[in-house]
């Protein structure tokens, strides 16, 4: 079993709609969780970054963390083509916490 | 503000070659981290430098060498080149302090023929 799983899609969703992108994690001892965005030929960009359960806003995003299901989200309102990109979600390593694990990644389209 | 910057962004080399990467850290960051990414996979962790050292490392080969600087910046070697080692090589930059977040760079582009 992988640590983070990701759906690696691909989403293709019409502008203007609500995104939401998903992944698990198998061991509780992970604490912090972030999301990274990846455009083609770049480098992953940092998106959001959170520690507790419960929800955390940031413009037209939000993370959401549920820690008892072991299970980390991030909504994307009112969706843009620039919005299309691949979108990684991962955590640091429990006692190695200069190692961040990732998730597989989402690809995601948003069609003007 | 410079963000994470690595050089060459792309790169041909053949099987049993050597190659050297390089990294320059987010100003102000003290640590840097590499990572592998191959296509349509996410990046996994090579390893870890800060306070010239390298501190914590993946499961990657023996083959796979770095060293950082008093400046920071960092390199990245990999020895005898394989066909599997063709991937996306990206730098992230951090400050020391546990759990502290990770920016990227651009990456390298690694060709094996």
């Amino acid at each position: 079993q992988k640590e983070v799983e990701q759906d690696p899609g691909p989403l293709s969703v019409p502008e203007g709609a609500i995104v939401s992108l998903n992944c698990t994690y198998s061991n509780s001892a992970f604490q912090y969780f972030m999301w990274y965005r990846q455009y083609s030929r770049k480098g992953p960009e940092l998106l959001m970054y959170t520690y507790s359960s419960g929800n955390k806003e940031d413009g037209r995003f939000t993370a959401q963390v549920d820690k008892s299901s072991k299970y980390i989200s991030l909504f994307i309102r009112d969706s843009q083509p620039s919005d299309s990109a691949t979108y990684l979600c991962a955590t640091p390593h429990y006692n190695q916490g200069g190692k961040l694990i990732f998730g597989q990644g989402t690809e995601l389209s948003v069609k003007p | 503000d410079a963000g994470v910057t690595q050089s060459p962004t792309h790169l041909i080399k053949t099987r049993g070659q050597q190659v050297t990467l390089r990294c320059s850290p987010k100003s102000g960051h003290d640590t840097v981290s590499w990572y592998q990414q191959a296509l349509g996979q996410g990046p996994q962790f090579i390893f870890q430098y800060y306070e010239e050292e390298e501190r914590q490392r993946g499961n990657f080969p023996d083959r796979f060498s770095g060293h950082q600087f008093p400046n920071y910046s960092s390199e990245l070697n990999v020895n005898a080149l394989l066909l599997g080692d063709s991937a996306l090589y990206l730098c992230a930059s951090s400050l020391r302090t546990a759990n502290q977040p990770q920016h990227f760079g651009d990456g390298t582009r690694l060709s094996i023929l």
